[in-house]
């Protein structure tokens, strides 16, 4: 599959702050997915992308897809202990394959 | 709110056993998924599942793995003989028909000795 670049790698922050992450891909995307995952757990879906220039709300997050459709961002906005985890994105080009990046580490403390 | 489910939740196996993975989709969902996460790694696609076939696989999905869906119900992820490198979080996810969003299982924990 397309590789994917996803950063920052990893982020430790203090509970209130701002995130953002985000990837960029070489090749063009149809669809961008952005995940978390929890120790031991399966990702968990927190906000679809379909249309170049989409930008979607989630509660606290908001995610883009880029106009260029090679890349998108997510924000996560006053974080709490709970955003804790690994967030990963995920895009679709051709097929409904998931390619996933290599994820983005966020530690939060209180 | 609908699940994805797997079982088991942890397997332990020899090299050179057969395992078999189960995954109970989301009850409307049209199309099926397995993917692996090696411990501290990214995501992988192995293979997707569509109307009784396969539509896509990975240079992963070798000759060594097969999926069925037995009886309409479970979704299951066979390897044949296993190896020390299948040692791996394996994960089921589903996805309905005319959207793109994807569901993930809890995932299995394989490890093979």
């Amino acid at each position: 599959g397309q590789q994917l670049n996803q950063s920052p790698q990893s982020m430790f922050i203090q509970e209130g702050e701002d995130v953002s992450m985000n990837c960029t891909s070489s090749s063009i995307f149809n669809t961008w997915l952005w995940y978390k995952q929890d120790p031991g757990e399966g990702p968990v879906l927190l906000i679809a992308l379909y249309k170049a220039g989409e930008l979607t709300s989630n509660g606290r997050l908001t995610a883009q897809f880029g106009i260029t459709r090679k890349d998108s961002f997510l924000n996560i906005s006053a974080s709490i202990p709970s955003d804790v985890g690994i967030y990963f994105c995920a895009g679709q080009d051709s097929g409904y394959a998931l390619n996933f990046g290599k994820g983005t580490s966020l530690l939060v403390t209180p | 709110e609908p699940e994805v489910t797997q079982t088991p939740s942890h397997q332990v196996t020899q090299m050179g056993q057969e395992v078999i993975l189960r995954c109970v989709p989301i009850s409307n969902h049209l199309y099926f998924y397995w993917y692996r996460q090696i411990l501290g790694q990214k995501v992988e696609f192995l293979v997707s599942f569509y109307n009784n076939e396969i539509s896509e696989k990975s240079e992963i999905f070798d000759d060594q793995f097969s999926v069925e869906r037995p009886d309409g119900s479970n979704f299951t992820l066979k390897i044949r003989s296993t190896k020390l490198e299948d040692s791996a979080m394996y994960f089921c996810a589903t996805q309905g028909f005319g959207v793109y969003e994807q569901y993930f299982g809890p995932g299995t924990r394989l490890t093979v000795t």
